[in-house]
């Protein structure tokens, strides 16, 4: 099955900074590539998705990269607030099946 | 349009007993999935559901189950409950299967076993 591997576990930056998240994926097959962000106490929430006939996709501060030769896909977020601080998780589907498989997640920490 | 709910939010078992879990999608979603999210990992697939159907299970035991209802709303049971059952327990609805696209959570139930 698919196995996805997400860097680093922890993120720290100041207020106006930019972050980056980096997940690696191991099905080829796979077609569908999802960012969740998960707050405290709720359930994850879809941010930015991008599928495999794209290498970049953006949506104001948010951006994602995809590279299928590679194997890896990244998220980008740029002027980071104290509200972007969260737990984000990146998803792969395995192609074939349309379920994500989930990383381990990144807490990113906003310093104002 | 209502979102995704489920319910109880927080439940505390011991060993060996058992557990319901319920959801209700989102409207006008036929698919429901559950997810297993222990503390500081991510969501791991349990089942998924579609048109009351199990379509897809991911690498858990057969004492956990599923029913999904007329309405889509879904049920998630745990038989003989361990102690690494401790998680939140996610449910996650979308418009259809087979095609992949924005899973719309709830906020889970938090399972504790003791």
């Amino acid at each position: 099955g698919e196995n996805v591997e997400q860097h680093p576990s922890t993120l720290s930056v100041q207020e106006g900074d930019s972050a980056v998240i980096k997940c690696t994926y191991s099905d080829s097959a796979s077609n569908y590539f999802p960012w969740y962000k998960q707050e405290l106490g709720k359930g994850p929430q879809l941010i930015i998705d991008i599928r495999s006939n794209v290498g970049e996709k953006k949506d104001q501060r948010i951006a994602v990269t995809l590279n299928k030769t590679a194997k890896h896909f990244s998220l980008h977020i740029t002027e980071t607030q104290p509200e972007d601080s969260a737990v984000y998780f990146c998803a792969a589907d395995s192609g074939g099946s349309y379920i994500p498989t989930f990383g381990r997640g990144t807490s990113l920490i906003v310093h104002p | 349009e209502t979102g995704v709910t489920q319910s109880p939010t927080h439940l505390i078992k011991t060993r060996g007993q058992q557990v319901t879990l319920r959801c209700s999608s989102q409207s006008g979603h036929n698919t429901v999935s559950w997810y297993q999210q222990a503390l500081g990992q991510g969501p791991q697939f349990i089942f998924q559901y579609y048109r009351e159907e199990e379509n897809g299970r991911g690498n858990f035991p057969p004492r956990f189950s599923g029913l999904q209802f007329p309405n889509y709303s879904s049920e998630l049971n745990v038989n003989a409950l361990e102690l690494d059952d401790s998680a939140l327990y996610l449910c996650a609805s979308s418009l259809a299967q087979g095609n992949t696209g924005e899973l719309f959570f709830g906020e889970g139930s938090r399972l504790t076993v003791l």
